[in-house]
């Protein structure tokens, strides 16, 4: 069965560093999501990719996260500086666009502490 | 604006007994609903969903959900709870730009 992959499944940073995370989607899926989840909260998304263009940003903190997705496949998020309020889970997702039909398929994530 | 609210923050349930999770959504245009369940340091996992058609949605693992649209509701249901089904579930809706808005979740304890 296909799947949504991530990785680093947990980093472990101290503040002021950078990080990066990858996602790869399911084949096929054009729609690429990042979330960041805090414990205990639902997903907050952080930006949306259809193809390699990025459909919405809105909510993504652009001073220091950065987001690409260059040839419409797999995807990076960095952040640069990373701060103590950064620690969170960092889910990717993908969905079909073909039809509203289609439900998002969540990778495993990663969980990222900042000291 | 779309959104979604899960007014309960926990719900417990005794093994064996029927369980509900309540999402009521608002959303300009057709609703497409979701569940979508997950477990500790883990990412979500769809359960179900309605697109159109029949009110009553049969999903994985038991679950079903009723979509009752004057009451802009979607619940989330199980006849006879498991202890394994204890975990964070989430409601979520999607609109016509391809966007997705989630609950803030419901944590369902399932007791022996």
């Amino acid at each position: 069965e296909a799947e949504v992959a991530q990785s680093p499944r947990y980093k472990i940073t101290e503040k002021s560093q950078a990080v990066a995370f990858w996602c790869d989607p399911i084949s096929g899926h054009a729609t690429l999501y990042w979330y960041r989840q805090i414990l205990g909260q639902g997903p907050e998304l952080l930006v949306q990719f259809q193809d390699e263009s990025v459909v919405d940003d809105s909510q993504l903190p652009k001073d220091r996260f950065s987001a690409e997705r260059l040839k419409g496949v797999d995807s990076t998020l960095k952040i640069q500086p990373a701060e103590l309020g950064d620690s969170a889970m960092y889910l990717c997702a993908s969905s079909a666009t073909v039809a509203f039909s289609s439900e998002q398929f969540f990778g495993p994530g990663t969980r990222l502490t900042v000291l | 604006a779309q959104s979604v609210a899960q007014p309960e923050d926990q719900v417990n349930v005794a093994e064996g007994n029927p369980l509900t999770v309540k999402c009521t959504y608002s959303v300009s245009g057709n609703p497409y609903l979701f569940w979508y369940v997950q477990y500790p340091n883990r990412g979500l996992q769809f359960l179900l969903k309605y697109i159109t058609g029949d009110n009553l949605v049969k999903g994985s693992y038991g679950f079903e959900a009723e979509f009752n649209k004057s009451q802009t509701s979607f619940h989330l249901k199980k006849p006879s709870a498991l202890v394994s089904d204890s975990a964070l579930y989430f409601c979520a809706v999607r609109d016509r730009f391809n966007k997705f808005y989630f609950g803030s979740g419901t944590k369902l304890n399932v007791k022996p």
